[in-house]
């Protein structure tokens, strides 16, 4: 029972550069989201998706972007990498929209952007 | 916007000791209040949560309950145990947006 699994675990990149976080989910949840963590500062949003092909932004979007092709994956791209990008990063998933639900967490992917 | 406040950390306890972490919140309309907890090297995890005024949230001997007309949802416990070292969230949810506190560090004494 995989739950939602977040690759890599740990990430160094210089300045500049992209790459993807990628998060999947196998309890066929309609709802996902990304969440950066920061000392201090708590998870804040980045980009949520209610469904397949529905995306929307969330309370820090900017340097990001997401997208939904399937049910199971919700990628996180950052296009060009910044020391301010450097933080924890958790992809999240619920089984639907409602209020009521609980989060399911993966485990999270540490960046470092020098 | 919503917003969810709580009390700054490290709260640091001896075992046996009575915990509260307080945590207050603004919000539109009616949301749903949450309680994560996060051990080290780990994703959050939910510990309760109440969905409606005057609803009690409880698991592991942590409680708090909704109250609407102070917007807060304090976390208790009577008697903390070294193993509730970790980092509480409160959180709130309102339409598709999760919107949570900075988080209080709890470090328990043998």
């Amino acid at each position: 029972n995989a739950g939602v699994t977040q690759t890599p675990k740990f990430q160094v990149l210089k300045t500049g550069q992209s790459m993807t976080l990628q998060c999947a989910q196998d309890m066929n949840h309609e709802y996902m989201s990304w969440y950066r963590q920061d000392p201090g500062m708590g998870l804040r949003l980045i980009h949520y998706s209610v469904g397949a092909g529905i995306t929307d932004q969330g309370e820090v979007p900017n340097g990001y972007n997401v997208s939904r092709s399937t049910t199971e994956d919700f990628p996180l791209r950052l296009l060009s990498a910044a020391p301010s990008q450097t933080s924890v990063y958790f992809c999240a998933s619920s089984p639907d929209r409602g209020s009521n639900e609980k989060l399911f967490f993966g485990s999270g992917t540490q960046l470092s952007v020098l | 916007g919503n917003s969810v406040t709580q009390m700054e950390g490290p709260v640091t306890l001896s075992e046996e000791a009575f915990l509260t972490i307080n945590c207050t919140y603004t919000a539109t309309g009616y949301p749903s209040l949450f309680w994560y907890v996060q051990y080290p090297g780990e994703g959050l995890q939910l510990l309760l949560k109440a969905t409606k005024a005057d609803d009690k949230g409880s698991n592991k001997g942590f409680e708090a309950t909704y109250r609407k007309e102070t917007t807060s949802f304090h976390l208790e416990k009577g008697s903390v145990q070294v193993s509730d070292s970790a980092v509480y969230f409160c959180a709130l949810t309102g339409g598709f947006k999760t919107i949570f506190g900075a988080g209080t560090r709890l470090f328990v004494k043998a």
